[in-house]
């Protein structure tokens, strides 16, 4: 079993739809990260969180540390949000090293 | 810009050849790594530099070895490459601490390597 997973693996979208990705995490951690990755490749960090819940724009992440479960939000979603979204766990501050879940893959359709 | 320089883009060798993969980041953040990427395994760690002067190994280190160079580079050289070694390779960097953005995390555009 891997130490952090997603759900799902992949997803498919109509323009406009809410949608949620989800991470579970078995290890204890100290940050969780969220990652998203373009069709060519690069990648961008999205948000850092702790606890509690961050907004950018129409993107929302939310933690519940007690339950070891992230989830990150897309709001009135659009065809540029296609991408690989990717949940990673810090543990502990050494070397600030990162565990990846395999990432989601999402099509929103127009 | 600032960020994470990478090169090259695109590599193809050929089994038993060597190359060394550059990066290089302008961002004056102390830890580094090294990070492969394949198709249903998601990004693994290969090597890592918590701070100028130190490397360790990550989850999957051999056939490659690294080195700080100082604290804008990190290179990461494959001495004989196999097919095995085939993957998309990212190197990133992040603030350990102190900076206005403490652990976050910045990617190269990464390196498409394929052994033959």
């Amino acid at each position: 079993k891997n130490e952090v997973e997603q759900s799902p693996q992949n997803l498919t979208a109509q323009e406009g739809e809410f949608i949620t990705i989800n991470c579970s995490y078995s290890v204890g951690i100290s940050a969780l990260h969220w990652l998203q990755q373009h069709p060519g490749g690069g990648i961008v960090s999205l948000f850092m969180l702790s606890s509690g819940k961050k907004k950018h724009g129409r993107l929302i992440a939310t933690i519940n540390i007690q339950e070891k479960h992230s989830s990150l939000h897309i709001t009135a979603s659009h065809p540029r949000d296609s991408a690989v979204y990717i949940c990673a766990a810090r543990r502990g501050t050494s070397g600030s090293r990162l565990t990846f879940g395999e990432g989601t893959q999402l099509t929103v359709n127009p | 810009n600032a960020g994470v320089t990478q090169t090259p883009k695109f590599q193809v060798l050929k089994t038993g050849q060597s190359m060394t993969l550059q990066c290089a980041q302008d961002m004056n953040h102390n830890s580094m790594y090294w990070y492969r990427q394949d198709p249903g395994m998601g990004l693994r760690l290969i090597y890592y530099s918590a701070s100028e002067g130190t490397t360790d190994k990550g989850e999957v280190p051999n056939g490659y070895n690294v080195s700080r160079l100082n604290k804008r580079e990190f290179s990461l050289r494959l001495e004989s490459a196999a097919p095995s070694q085939t993957s998309v390779y990212f190197c990133a960097s992040s603030d350990s601490g102190g900076g206005p953005r403490p652990y976050g995390y910045t990617f190269g555009s990464g390196t498409r390597l394929t052994v033959v």
